[in-house]
């Protein structure tokens, strides 16, 4: 289940489930979404982008969906194995300067 | 692929030193660095953008004379705490924008644990 903690929300899952983690950004001229995933004491690592004249983007195992009426970006993962807990976090660039702009992020809990 | 190194990935000073931390590009050049800060379960916060040659534009809320940037080449962007306090003990982040294609890809560094006692 997703819970929201003192500073991170959590999304516990089970292997082989898949797994929604969901952003929303604040700045409607943003036009370029990337999502990160972190492991613990690392930098972040790119996993997938998409700009805003897309709806969806598919990637291996992933996919990402973007609502811009909402302001919303999710990120699924199709088959989650232990190597995906990590901390994941949205990023979107501000209206056309790309510089990425972190969103809270969400620690993914994989259990085997 | 392009990989951005960070240096030192840890280092632990006193109260009062000043720290100097590295981001390097290795196999490309990088106009632009910048600089995220990161606490314990929270999200990255930029500092600040570093432009090669010119001076970097801060954050509003970061003080640009405790944390000194430097890009003196395509290749290298240094951020110096100065006078470092036990508040500023956190993860320090470099990302640097390599020119492809798309002109926009980010590169991050693995992260400098800066620990001040």
């Amino acid at each position: 289940g997703e819970s929201v903690g003192l500073h991170l929300p959590t999304l516990s899952v089970q292997e082989g489930d898949n797994s929604i983690i969901n952003c929303a950004y604040s700045n409607s001229a943003s036009d370029y979404f990337i999502w990160y995933k972190q492991e613990s004491g690392k930098g972040p690592q790119f996993i997938i982008d998409i700009r805003s004249n897309m709806d969806k983007r598919q990637g291996q195992r992933v996919t990402v969906l973007l609502n811009k009426t909402v302001k919303h970006l999710s990120l699924q993962i199709a088959a989650t194995q232990p190597g995906d807990s990590a901390v994941y976090f949205c990023a979107e660039n501000r209206g056309g300067s790309y510089i990425p702009t972190f969103g809270r992020g969400t620690s993914l809990i994989v259990h085997p | 692929g392009a990989v951005v190194s960070q240096h030192p990935s840890w280092v632990i000073c006193k109260s009062g030193t000043s720290v100097k931390i590295e981001c390097r590009s290795l196999d490309f050049q990088a106009t632009t660095m910048f600089w995220y800060r990161q606490f314990p379960k929270q999200s990255l916060m930029l500092m600040a953008t570093s432009n090669e040659g010119s001076k970097a534009t801060y954050e509003q809320g970061v003080e640009k004379d405790k944390f000194l940037i430097n890009h003196a080449s395509l290749t290298l962007s240094t951020l110096t705490v100065t006078s470092a306090h036990p508040e500023d003990s956190s993860f320090y982040i470099c990302s640097a924008r390599g020119e492809d294609s798309a002109g926009n890809t980010i590169y991050f560094g693995e992260g400098s644990w800066l620990t001040v006692v």
